[in-house]
């Protein structure tokens, strides 16, 4: 079974400044990887998602992350944050068949609250 | 296109009743899944509706039980309720079983 551990639980950082988030997974096999993003009283949007290919990803508001297979690591960064990044942020996994198919079970982290200062 | 709804946003339950939760997929989409999210804590998967049937299960005992309709609409059952059970239930629905999940903005169920 795949577990998600996200290292710190509140990540506080003043506007501007660069930030990164830290996820680690365990699994036996392939997976997929995803950050989702919680605003208060919402559900979770999908920030980026890593399915093959390119380690790197991106979003459309400048986050990116990065799959590191020996380390088991996806961790998220953003080089400038916003206020408006306040939220909090949800690193997840998907396990995959040998033929790369999943099965829509997300296993997700403790999250990370994000809190960005003027 | 439409969003994925939930429906009620807040309810209030007392231990022992049962309770019905509502989804309404995004236009399109014909797998929902159910998630519960625990006061500080990640979602946690209970389970997936493909096409009308029961498609995966995580770890919640037999009185969570779910219905997917043929217009790709759900539902999320709990028997018995329990204190435990108090939580954010989150609905997503998705194109296909292994596509992006959209999440609804869940129902806030309190269990006194």
């Amino acid at each position: 079974a795949q577990s998600v551990t996200q290292l710190d639980s509140q990540v506080p950082v003043f506007e501007e400044a660069p930030v990164e988030l830290r996820c680690n997974y365990s699994s036996s096999v392939s997976v997929y990887l995803f950050w989702y993003v919680q605003y208060p009283n919402q559900g979770l949007q999908l920030l980026l998602k890593y399915l093959s290919g390119s380690t790197l990803v991106e979003s459309i508001n400048g986050f990116e992350a990065e799959f590191n297979k020996s380390q088991t690591s996806f961790h998220l960064r953003k080089p400038s944050v916003h206020i408006s990044d306040t939220a909090e942020y949800f690193c997840a996994v998907e396990e995959t068949n040998a033929g790369g198919t999943s099965y829509g079970k997300l296993t997700f982290g403790q999250g990370t609250i994000l809190t960005v200062h003027p | 296109e439409t969003g994925v709804t939930q429906s009620p946003t807040h309810l209030i339950k007392t231990r022992g009743q049962q309770v019905t939760l509502r989804c309404s997929s995004q236009s399109g989409h014909n797998t929902v899944s159910w998630y519960q999210q625990a006061l500080g804590q990640g979602p946690q998967f209970i389970f997936q509706y493909y096409r009308e049937e029961e498609n995966g299960r995580g770890n919640f005992p037999p009185r969570f039980s779910g219905l997917q309709f043929p217009n790709y609409s759900s539902e999320l059952n709990v028997n018995a309720l329990e204190l435990d059970d108090s939580a954010l239930y989150l609905c997503a629905s998705s194109l296909l079983v292994n596509s992006p999940l959209h999440f609804g903005n869940g129902t806030r169920l309190t269990v006194t």
